[in-house]
């Protein structure tokens, strides 16, 4: 069964910290991968995403993914935390020939001055 | 940018209701999707589709149907709302490129509360 983990509900970091949100994974094949970001009272926005190629990838707003095929993780980092960061944060997984999307539980951070 | 708008940020039903939820998007996009939102319990998908007058099932069906008989449109019924319905409903769209697929684009949600 396809499944992806979001093993912390909740994360707190010191602004100027490093930050690390983790995700793992349990799917078929080569999948893609996901995260985005939920600010209070919005939809979910795009930040990154894993297809191909480069395990380190960059996204939006200073953020980057490690993606580990051994560990099948897809770890999100950023160098130093913002308070406007503190928002609720969901890592997505497609499974190879799937159409759609398979959501974590989401992670809620919040950055603290 | 893409947008994708859904029609009711905040709704209070009945029970037994029948309820529409609709979604619009204005960038030509294939793929539209519908999951709700639960605390603890992340996104889980309701319903998808790739083309119009298609549809698919998702993961947690049950309750629910839905129409696309245009392309930027996608509605969410329920055709007799329970109060365990009460939820967060997200509409998302997506346009697969060159056989890779791209990220889905959300809309802000609408908050269902039904009494």
């Amino acid at each position: 069964a396809q499944s992806v983990a979001q093993p912390e509900d909740q994360v707190n970091v010191a602004e100027g910290n490093p930050l690390t949100v983790k995700c793992t994974y349990s799917v078929s094949g080569n999948p893609y991968l996901f995260w985005y970001v939920q600010y209070p009272n919005r939809g979910l926005q795009f930040l990154l995403k894993y297809i191909t190629g480069d395990n380190l990838v960059k996204g939006s707003y200073g953020f980057e993914a490690e993606f580990n095929k051994s560990q099948t993780s897809f770890h999100l980092k950023k160098p130093s935390a913002l308070v406007s960061d503190s928002a609720l944060y969901f890592c997505a997984v497609r499974p190879t020939g799937a159409n759609n999307l398979f959501f974590g539980t989401g992670t809620r951070l919040t950055v603290i001055p | 940018d893409v947008k994708v708008t859904q029609s009711s940020r905040y709704l209070v039903k009945r029970t037994g209701e029948k309820v529409f939820l609709e979604c619009v998007q204005d960038m030509d996009h294939e793929n539209m999707f519908w999951y709700r939102q639960d605390p603890g319990l992340g996104l889980r998908l309701i319903y998808f589709s790739y083309d119009v007058k298609m549809k698919e099932k998702g993961d947690i069906p049950e309750g629910y149907s839905v129409s696309r008989e245009k392309k930027e449109r996608f509605s969410l019924i329920l055709e007799s709302a329970s109060t365990n319905q009460t939820s967060m409903y997200l509409c998302a769209s997506s346009s697969p490129s060159g056989g890779v697929y791209n990220e889905q684009f959300f809309g802000p949600g609408t908050r269902l509360t039904v009494l």
